[in-house]
């Protein structure tokens, strides 16, 4: 597509729910990047996807955190029994190859309530 | 570990004032930096890296290693560079990601 997709882009959820967070990123960019802000704070790094491997997820905060990548293509970050300390809005960012002239999509900004 | 520092949450300047957006690193190698830019209602987006040594929109920003700075300057600031700006760090080589500042709000008013 014409640029980085991100869906839904706004969730609330019920503490202790699970929920399903989707990218798609620009056609043909092999690296894909999950990134979460929280309220008047920097963005903070969760997972790398070069292809559909992982070769850096040190930033997932804990094991409630998953994600997968489908090829080069959908990416799909996971986030099991919500707390309220989730609550953030979630970016996601491609590349093509290793260059880091990321294109962001618009994110999603979830709600744990 | 890589860590980058932004200093001012907001900057208030004058339209026509000149602007210096403050940024600091901390890496032990050779770094590359980013200066990414959301405008309102917008997605944040590349705005220039300093190995393009280019100019975006009046903007340049300098890599001086000797104070791990890369500030972003533009002589005269517009109303339209009003917008959150961060600042962002990559290790260089086949480093898998960049480490963002906390960003800096500037507000140019009339």
């Amino acid at each position: 597509g014409a640029g980085v997709s991100q869906s839904p882009s706004n969730k609330v959820t019920e503490k202790g729910k699970d929920v399903e967070l989707r990218c798609d990123p620009i056609s043909g960019h092999t690296a894909l990047y999950w990134y979460r802000q929280r309220l008047g704070q920097g963005l903070e790094f969760l997972i790398y996807f070069q292809g559909n491997s992982a070769p850096d997820k040190s930033g997932l905060p804990s094991d409630r955190f998953s994600a997968e990548r489908t090829g080069e293509s959908v990416s799909t970050l996971t986030i099991q029994r919500t707390q309220q300390e989730d609550s953030a809005v979630y970016l996601c960012a491609s590349s093509a190859g290793q260059r880091l002239d990321y294109t962001f999509g618009s994110g999603t900004r979830l709600t744990v309530v | 570990a890589q860590r980058v520092t932004q200093p001012e949450k907001l900057l208030s300047v004058f339209k026509g004032a000149p602007v210096e957006l403050k940024c600091n690193y901390s890496y032990s190698g050779s770094p590359e930096l980013f200066w990414y830019v959301q405008y309102s209602r917008q997605r944040l987006q590349l705005l220039l890296r300093h190995i393009s040594r280019e100019s975006i929109k009046g903007f340049t920003a300098d890599l001086n290693k000797g104070e791990t700075s890369f500030h972003l300057k533009k002589p005269f600031a517009q109303e339209e560079d009003s917008a959150m700006y961060y600042c962002a760090l990559s290790g260089g080589g086949t480093a898998s990601k960049l480490t963002f500042g906390t960003g800096t709000r500037l507000q140019v008013t009339l």
